[in-house]
């Protein structure tokens, strides 16, 4: 089946530690996005990429770096800048696409905790 | 940018209808999209409905969309404990590039017998 997973399901980190969270996608899709989510402040965009090889900076790209070298996969890390990197964080996938019906698929999440 | 934006909390007793509402900014909308977020899971995609339309009807859920008031609804008919969730809108407009997606803050739904 396909999908998009997220790994791993809970995260520790000490502090001033990096840490990278994987995204693996088998959809085949085009772009790929990491958003984080705190209590009742949904959704906050990251990075997103549209293509192999490029990615934009989203709304709260500070303390936090990506690589996209291929098409199913674009991990994010969280680097000792991020100061209150304690979150939840959400990896989607979308197909490129200007037109169709298309929205995103999301993975499970991953739990970050600064421990 | 667009900006999308939903109550917080929403409490109803279970067999009664729910309705969930999101009011957006970016009147160049294309496709809204509803999603709901079950706890500690990510978001699903429960339906959407295109910029031209007015209704759509998906079996217990019914959208609503006002264009001239950029209001969108969510109708949950006959709501049930397992509708306990999050319940995001999000837009897609022209503006911002591809495929990128506005989300709201989430209306977090529940549901008591």
């Amino acid at each position: 089946d396909g999908g998009i997973t997220q790994s791993p399901k809970y995260l520790f980190r000490k502090e001033g530690q990096n840490v990278t969270l994987s995204c693996e996608q088998n959809l085949n899709h085009d772009a790929m996005y990491w958003y984080r989510q705190d209590p009742g402040q949904g959704l906050r965009l990251i990075y997103y990429s549209q293509i192999v090889n490029d990615f934009q900076k989203g709304d709260i790209a500070e303390g936090y770096s990506v690589s996209r070298e291929k098409k199913e996969s674009f991990p994010l890390t969280v680097t000792s800048a991020q100061k209150n990197p304690t979150a939840f964080y959400l990896c989607a996938s979308s197909t490129a696409l200007q037109g169709g019906t298309y929205g995103y698929t999301f993975g499970s999440g991953t739990r970050l905790t600064v421990v | 940018g667009e900006d999308v934006e939903q109550s917080l909390f929403l409490s109803v007793r279970e067999g009664d209808s729910s309705v969930i509402n999101c009011t957006y900014t970016d009147s160049s909308s294309t496709y809204l999209y509803w999603y709901k977020q079950e706890p500690g899971a990510g978001l699903q995609l429960l339906t959407y409905i295109f910029s031209n339309m007015d209704m759509k009807q998906d079996q217990r859920l019914t959208v609503l969309l006002n264009k001239k008031d950029k209001h969108l609804s969510l109708r949950i008919a006959d709501t049930q404990t397992g509708d306990s969730a999050i319940y995001f809108c999000a837009g897609r407009g022209l503006t911002g590039g591809g495929n990128k997606l506005t989300f709201g803050t989430g209306t977090q739904l529940k549901v008591e017998l």
